[in-house]
């Protein structure tokens, strides 16, 4: 069974960088074709795709946030960790970690955490 | 960047009522689209891969179709259940667009 968890802080000041881990169970990154995600949702909007890291360390980021996001893995301790420089209160959302496999679809997904930017 | 239009943004329907659902990519992505369901306070789940591969689980009254630039999701017989909001998703290229939703209201 797949589970993946987010934790990081739930409160950030504007220009603060943001760093998120998604910890991880059920897979492993030494496959071949794996992958986690990492989608966010404002409070009352649609889900924004941000970044994706595969199993070989290639990386794809959302054109629209690319400046500002570096996403890692850390292979033995089954982690996914995203960075968010220059945290402005339009950030405020829910950050989801998600699998994907060969077939690029997200699932599962964690049960999100909520992320707060305010001064 | 491929851009996803989903419509209706909002539907009102009644258990038992036949829906669908609409979502087109600004260029073609083959069958590379999948359907995901959010019920308020959760994470996403997913429905449908690959355009109308029904994930494990699904019930058999989710359907979805279509390729290149256009697809629909329909649910044949609406249970209490599935009032939801439903977002597609892109997996063709380098950016993995979302749709901005169709929120499944009770009429």
């Amino acid at each position: 069974q797949i589970t993946l968890k987010e934790s990081g802080p739930t409160l950030v000041k504007p220009t603060q960088t943001l760093t998120l881990t998604c910890t991880f169970s059920g897979f492993s990154f030494s496959a071949s074709g794996v992958s986690v995600g990492w989608i966010r949702q404002p409070p009352g909007k649609a889900l924004e795709w941000l970044a994706l890291i595969y199993w070989d360390d290639d990386k794809l980021y959302s054109p629209s946030l690319k400046s500002r996001l570096t996403i890692t893995k850390d292979t033995s301790k089954n982690r996914v960790v995203l960075t968010m420089t220059n945290m402005d209160p339009v950030d405020t959302a829910t950050y989801y970690c998600a699998h994907s496999g060969v077939g690029g679809w997200f699932d599962p997904w964690g049960q999100g955490t909520l992320v707060t930017v305010s001064s | 960047d491929i851009q996803m239009t989903q419509s209706p943004s909002t539907l009102s329907a009644s258990v038992g009522d036949r829906v669908t659902i609409t979502c087109r990519a600004s260029q073609s992505i083959d069958s590379w689209l999948a359907w995901y369901q959010q019920k308020p306070g959760k994470a996403p789940k997913l429905l449908i891969y690959k355009a109308s591969s029904l994930d494990s689980g699904v019930p058999s009254r989710f359907n979805g179709s279509g390729s290149g630039t256009e697809f629909t999701l329909t649910i044949s017989s609406l249970q209490p259940d599935d009032f939801a909001t439903y977002y597609c998703q892109q997996f063709n290229s380098y950016s993995k667009t979302f749709g901005q939703g169709t929120k499944v209201e009770i009429k």
